[in-house]
């Protein structure tokens, strides 16, 4: 089975700052894929990136990047100079390859990033 | 571009009573569509998934349906809520063989 751990409950960093947020994944399947997804207060899941496991390339979106390390099973989501409005809840989620409808996306408990001016 | 719609926003119903939520899909055909329910404090749980019309398939037992009338038109069902069907409802499409799912804004369900 699949299995997502976000150990972060909570993580505050200043504004312009780097952050990392940890993620670490369990399964036994040979290709999945790695996503990262942003919750602000209004509810909306709005997604950030996406890593296959098939790539050897880290991937990165503007002021987001993720740092994948397979050996470890990890990827964790850096946000380079921190923004007030990156101020949410982050969560790591995995979905098995091929995508089909029925593989769902597995998510972690999240973690919440305060961004202070 | 594509967008996602779902109604109502917020939703506060006493227990025994029905439910429908509906969501629908703008700017594209025939894509995948999901149900999601995420708990206070957690993360997302998939309720039901649909590849078509009338085409559903339903992750965990529970007293909630799905139905999809139509290619973009996504129904969430009860015929009586229980106080743990309290939640937020997420719909979210994709397309078919595609790894991204979009998010619609959610619906916040509270049964007292």
């Amino acid at each position: 089975a699949q299995k997502i751990t976000q150990t972060q409950p909570g993580m505050f960093v200043q504004e312009k700052e780097a952050v990392t947020l940890d993620c670490t994944y369990d399964t036994s399947d040979q290709s999945y894929g790695l996503f990262w997804y942003k919750q602000p207060s209004s509810g909306e899941m709005i997604f950030l990136i996406y890593q296959g496991s098939y790539d050897e390339q880290n991937a990165t979106e503007g002021r987001y990047s993720l740092n994948f390390q397979k050996a470890r099973k990890s990827a964790n989501l850096v946000i380079s100079a921190s923004q007030l409005g990156d101020s949410a809840m982050y969560f790591c989620a995995m979905r098995e390859v091929p995508f089909q409808a029925g593989t769902a996306l597995i998510f972690g408990k999240g973690t919440t990033l305060s961004v202070s001016s | 571009s594509q967008t996602i719609h779902q109604w109502p926003a917020t939703l506060v119903q006493p227990v025994g009573s029905p439910l429908s939520l509906e969501c629908t899909v703008e700017g594209t055909s025939n894509p995948n569509l999901y149900w999601y329910r995420q708990a206070a404090g957690r993360g997302l749980q998939l309720l039901f998934y649909s590849i078509g019309i009338d085409q559903i398939s339903s992750e965990v037992p529970q007293n909630l349906s799905a139905s999809r009338p139509q290619d973009r038109q996504f129904i969430l069902s009860s015929k009586k809520l229980l106080l743990s069907d309290s939640g937020f409802y997420l719909c979210a499409w994709s397309l078919s063989g595609s790894a991204e799912q979009y998010f619609g804004p959610g619906t916040r369900l509270t049964v007292t």
